[in-house]
């Protein structure tokens, strides 16, 4: 399997713009997480999906940010404006849940900058 | 939130020692997983344990889980410079599969 696939794998943009960072979990995995990891706030969960359904977006930091899931196999967050800081690594991950481990397989992270 | 806390927050050894990172929770789990990340890349998964377990073993890996003290701890023997990285626990509860990470621990081995 190739494993989680994520892109933009690094991105630069101007405060202000849009970024949409995309996501394809693992083929059969039914939950998908994103998770945001910076220096000063570690990794934290913005939201996360079973069943291509949004399962808690508490994490969402503010309605600039939005997720979607329109079917198994892809998940994006948009970033609507950008501001600097927002300027992070974007990690997704899928697993099965209700399978044996229910562990985590992440992907190999997106890093945004915002000018 | 299902967050362990990893303790402590920094460790640096020299090759060929032990490694001993701990994790601590708050509530009744199901299971609790440590997971490694190695700069700029994702995390790994490298061991679950389930609450009936006490000690699990995965090559130079032990982990060991005192559900009583609501504690785990991770143990890896005879370092290389490439287990250099940090290391998360984290763990589920119920039938809440949402995972949240703490700081984690910076493992430094010095060659």
């Amino acid at each position: 399997d190739a494993g989680v696939i994520q892109s933009p794998r690094h991105e630069v943009t101007e405060m202000g713009q849009e970024v949409t960072l995309r996501c394809k979990p693992i083929s059969g995995h039914n939950s998908l997480f994103w998770y945001r990891q910076t220096m000063m706030r570690g990794l934290e969960l913005l939201i996360y999906f079973n069943n291509n359904v949004p399962i808690d977006d508490s994490g969402m930091p503010e309605d600039r940010f939005s997720a979607k899931m329109p079917n198994a196999s892809f998940s994006t967050l948009k970033i609507q404006p950008s501001e600097p800081r927002d300027s992070a690594v974007y990690f997704c991950a899928s697993s099965l849940q209700g399978g044996p481990t229910g562990e985590l397989f992440f992907g190999e992270g997106s890093r945004l900058t915002v000018l | 939130s299902q967050q362990g806390e990893e303790d402590p927050q920094a460790l640096s050894i020299q090759e060929g020692e032990n490694a001993t990172m701990n994790c601590s929770y708050k509530t009744s789990i199901n299971n609790l997983q440590w997971y490694r990340q190695n700069s700029g890349r994702g995390l790994v998964h490298l061991i679950l344990i389930r609450s009936n377990e006490r000690e699990k073993h995965s090559g130079r890996l032990r982990v060991t889980l005192d559900t009583s003290k609501k504690s785990s701890s991770l143990l890896i023997t005879a370092s290389r410079a490439a287990d250099t990285a940090s290391y998360f626990c984290t763990y589920n509860a119920g039938s809440n599969y949402k995972l949240t990470f703490g700081k984690g621990t910076l493992l430094t081995v010095n060659p």
